[in-house]
C-alpha cells in the first residue's frame, strides 16, 4: 500500500492564482481530511469527508473548496490564492468503522507559497 | 472547546537521558489520542496511539502514557539518541460533529546532543 500520497509536494502561487493539491488513499479509508500547519503550529483543520459525495467545512474553510467523488480521492482546491495561505497542506485518510481505532495516517503534504 | 497544550516548547538533553514530554488536553471526552513525529520539512509519523479507554501504550523505547480524568498525556522516550531529534506532537480525537477531527497541540522540539 502506498498509503495517502500527496501532490505536488512544493508549488509557489502568485496571489489571485488558483491550484488544485491532490490527495489520494489506497486503504479504502471513508474518512478524509485536509489540515493547514502554519510555522510553530499544530494543524487545523479545513475540511473533511465522511464518504464519497459528502464534505463539510472544519475550522478554517474559507479561501478553499472541496469534493469528494470517490473513497480514494480527496482533491482540495484554492481558488484567489493569497498570502494567508501560505502554509503546508496534509491529507489525512481514517477508517471510521464499528470496531476501529479511528487512527489517521498523514500524507507527505504540500508545501505552498502564496506570493 | 477543546484545546491541546504541550509543554516545553522546546527540549534539549544529551545522548542517553531518559525525558518525559506532556500534553494537556481541556476536555475528557475523547474517542483517543495520538503522538506523532515530525522531522523538519517532513510530515507525520505516526508513534503511538491510545484509546480512551487504556491507560498506555509501548513501543520500543517509547511509552505514552494517558490519564482521561486529569486530561494529560506523557510520552516517555527511553535512553534517547540523536536520530530522537524531531518535533513531537500530539493529537486528541474529538467525538463532535466534526467528523472525528484531530485537535492538535503546537509541539515540542526535541534536540537529543551526541
Amino acid at each position: 500500500n502506498a498509503g495517502v500520497t500527496q501532490t505536488p509536494k512544493f508549488r509557489i502561487l502568485k496571489i489571485g492564482q488558483s491550484m488544485t493539491l491532490q490527495c489520494t488513499q489506497d486503504m479504502n479509508h471513508n474518512y478524509m481530511y485536509w489540515y493547514r500547519q502554519d510555522p510553530g503550529m499544530g494543524l487545523k483543520l479545513i475540511y473533511y469527508s465522511v464518504g464519497a459525495g459528502i464534505t463539510d467545512k472544519g475550522e478554517v474553510p474559507n479561501g478553499y473548496n472541496v469534493s469528494r467523488s470517490t473513497t480514494e480521492d480527496f482533491p482540495l482546491r484554492l481558488e484567489l490564492a493569497a498570502p494567508s495561505q501560505t502554509s503546508v497542506y496534509f491529507c489525512a485518510s481514517s477508517p471510521w468503522t464499528s470496531g476501529s481505532l479511528h487512527e489517521q495516517y498523514f500524507g507527505p503534504g504540500t508545501r505552498l507559497t502564496v506570493t | 472547546k477543546q484545546e491541546v497544550t504541550q509543554i516545553p516548547a522546546a527540549l534539549s538533553v544529551p545522548e542517553g537521558e531518559n525525558l518525559v514530554l506532556n500534553c494537556s488536553f481541556t476536555d475528557s471526552a475523547i474517542y483517543n489520542l495520538q503522538w506523532f513525529r515530525q522531522d523538519p520539512g517532513k510530515g507525520l509519523t505516526s508513534l503511538l496511539l491510545i484509546q480512551s479507554s487504556q491507560r498506555e501504550q509501548t513501543s520500543g523505547r517509547l511509552n505514552a502514557s494517558l490519564d482521561k480524568s486529569s486530561g494529560r498525556s506523557t510520552l516517555y522516550i527511553a535512553a534517547s539518541q540523536p536520530g530522537d531529534s524531531a518535533t513531537y506532537l500530539c493529537a486528541v480525537n474529538a467525538p463532535d460533529n466534526q467528523g472525528g477531527k484531530l485537535i492538535f497541540g503546537q509541539g515540542t522540539e526535541l534536540s537529543v546532543k551526541p
